[in-house]
Formats: structure tokens, sequence, C-alpha cells
């Protein structure tokens, strides 16, 4: 699976929409990109996934760059509850092996 | 999304004891189940994988014989903690992957548990 780099931790006012960059520069063709967070003490919640298109679901938005090299999860309106660790994870999507977590970012909302 | 649960969501044991996890595709069947350890302020590493009917494949440096992993039915994996220490304090999370073809990606998607806390004195 292709590294992923993620800012140690970031701050959001709650309200405004969270921005959560992710680098992938050595991602392969077949690896799609997913987001996870974990809430403390809790397992990890899948939010979204994509290979080249821009995502929406009803948690988020990801937005990929052209040459995939990079990502942005978005989160539209933090609220309080999205305080958590985000994991950004390259994975072929196959399934057959676990996933490998990097160190993630820490979103913190802000009242 | 698919729900998988865990059970105990936390246990205390004295050193020397065993403990078993369970792990459970609520509304899925998960022919492969992967085992997590998270330690204090780190993030979650691979222990193994878990297929039905067949032998667990542990990642390296996982001790097979201390983490029992039973993956007997579609919808359960178990993971047995044997003689525990204080060094195996951790939360285990597992995950299972939904293959059913109603699944709305063409990917599979991995499904995580709400962790087992085990503490061990």
């Amino acid at each position: 699976d292709a590294k992923t780099t993620q800012p140690p931790s970031m701050d959001c006012a709650e309200g405004r929409a969270a921005n959560l960059p992710c680098n992938h520069s050595t991602i392969s063709g077949n690896e799609y990109v997913y987001w996870y967070r974990q809430i403390h003490s809790q397992g990890p919640q899948y939010i979204i996934h994509g290979l080249k298109n821009n995502e929406t679901n009803e948690m988020a938005s990801l937005i990929i760059t052209e040459d995939r090299k990079s990502s942005t999860l978005i989160l539209p309106h933090a609220t309080l509850r999205d305080t958590a660790v985000y994991y950004c994870i390259a994975d072929s999507g196959g399934g057959a092996d676990g996933l490998t977590f990097g160190k993630g970012t820490h979103l913190i909302i802000q009242p | 999304g698919a729900v998988v649960s865990q059970h105990p969501s936390w246990v205390i044991c004295k050193s020397g004891t065993s403990v078993k996890i369970e792990c459970r595709s609520l509304d899925f069947q998960a022919t492969t189940m992967f085992w997590y350890r998270q330690f204090p302020k780190q993030s979650l590493m691979l222990m193994a994988t878990s297929n039905e009917g067949s032998k667990a494949t542990y990642e390296q440096g996982v001790e097979k014989d201390k983490f029992l992993i039973n993956h007997a039915s579609l919808t359960l994996s178990t993971l047995t903690v044997t003689s525990a220490h204080p060094e195996d304090s951790s939360f285990y999370i597992c995950s299972a992957r939904d293959l059913s073809p109603l699944s709305s990606t063409s990917v599979v998607t991995q499904y995580f548990g709400p962790g087992t806390r085990l503490t061990v004195l």
C-alpha cells in the first residue's frame, strides 16, 4: 500500500468546513483513497473512498487531485462530535489484506 | 454501512489467564476478518488475518501461539489471548470486509468493530 502523509493535528471552528489534506504521491493506479475516523476509545468508522473522481456522501466530500498525488476530505459543517483522529489510507480495495494505518490527523472542533 | 460487533467491550483479567474476544458481522457474511491492536496514543497495528475455515495468517512479530484465532463461521471470529501478561493490555479491534453483492460499491470496504479494552493485572 502506498504511504500517506497527513498533518498531525488541525483545529476547526464549529459550523465551519473542515478540510483535511492527505498526500499520497506514490499511490498506484489501482489503489483507492479511503478515509476513516476514530473517535476516542472507539473502533474506526468508514467515511468515504474514491479512485479518481470526487465523491460525496452524507458524511463528507472527497476531492482527489487530477494527478492523484493528494486528496482532501471535507466535512462541510463541522460539529463537536466530529472531533476525532482521521486516517487517510491508500488501498487496492480488494479486501484480501488488512489496512495500513498511519498516524492520522487529530481534528479538534472548537466551540 | 455494515455492522460489526465485539464482545466484551472491556475486560480485566489476572496475569496468566486467557481471554477470549468475539467479533461478529451482524448483517453480512465475512469470509475474512482482521484483528488489530492499538496501544495508547498509537495507531492501529494489524495483528492477523482470519479466514473462515482455514488457519489465520499472522503479521511478523505476532506470536500465533499466544494469540489464537478461530473463524468457525461466516459471521464469527474469535481472538484468544493466552496466558495474558500486563504488556498484552491494549485495545483490540476487529474488522470485516463486506463482499455482499448488494454492496453499493464495486470495491471492498472494511468495517470495524467498536473494540475491546483488555487490561491485564
